[in-house]
């Protein structure tokens, strides 16, 4: 079963901020939280990914708790383009190397 | 930089067929690993191959099996097919020294059992 709970779907205005949360309670030291999304019917496509400090990249910044219990992938300026479903996901490289992956968060980007 | 490619783009089979999906791993990259997206459901995990080797697997039945080259490309096979088996097939690419490594997705292949 997935180690993460998100809402099942979120609405978002053109041009604002996206802020998608997960929740990650019994996450372990060494895993990493990852996010993913996926645009209808394609692969999905890797985002960021963090241990415990927060990470920023061109896509994406994340935001992790400093329990590590919860995050929040942050769209600075969502597009039309971002609507999607966005994925959170608990990661064990070491041990077991597969990614379990929950529902998702359906997020409409609205014009 | 090519990315992860996978053929074919789609693909329809009658029960009790076998069929065989590819995957070419992004340039670097060593370990292949295989999902299963039902419609509606986030992806399952099927294996893993490493060093041409099964290294993990996901509570799937025998009647799927994969293989992995020498050039680290792949392949997996589902034979007897069922209705059930009808779903988005994922091929997703990493480079694994010790761990730490991001799983990057093919477009993926969709089969339809009919």
């Amino acid at each position: 079963d997935a180690k993460t709970t998100q809402p099942p779907s979120m609405d978002c205005a053109e041009g604002r901020a996206a802020n998608l949360p997960c929740n990650h309670s019994t996450i372990s030291g060494n895993e990493y939280v990852y996010w993913y999304r996926q645009i209808h019917s394609q692969g999905p496509q890797y985002i960021i990914h963090g241990l415990k400090n927060n990470e920023t990249n061109e896509m994406a910044s994340l935001i992790i708790t400093e329990d590590r219990k919860s995050s929040t992938l942050i769209l600075p300026h969502a597009t039309l383009r971002d609507t999607a479903v966005y994925y959170c996901i608990v990661y064990n490289a070491g041990n077991n190397r597969k990614l379990i992956w929950g529902l998702g968060t359906s997020l409409a980007v609205n014009p | 930089d090519a990315g992860v490619t996978q053929s074919p783009t789609h693909l329809i089979k009658t029960r009790g067929q076998q069929v065989t999906l590819r995957c070419s791993p992004k340039s670097g990259h060593d370990t292949v690993s295989w999902y299963q997206q039902a419609l509606g459901q986030g992806p399952q995990f099927i294996f893993q191959y490493y060093e041409e080797e099964e290294r993990q697997r996901g509570n799937f039945p025998d009647r799927f099996s994969g293989h992995q080259f020498p050039n680290y490309s792949s392949e997996l096979n589902v034979n007897a097919l069922l209705l059930g088996d009808s779903a988005l097939y994922l091929c997703a690419s990493s480079f694994n020294p010790s761990g730490g490594d991001t799983q990057y997705f093919g477009p993926g292949t969709r089969l339809t059992v009919l």
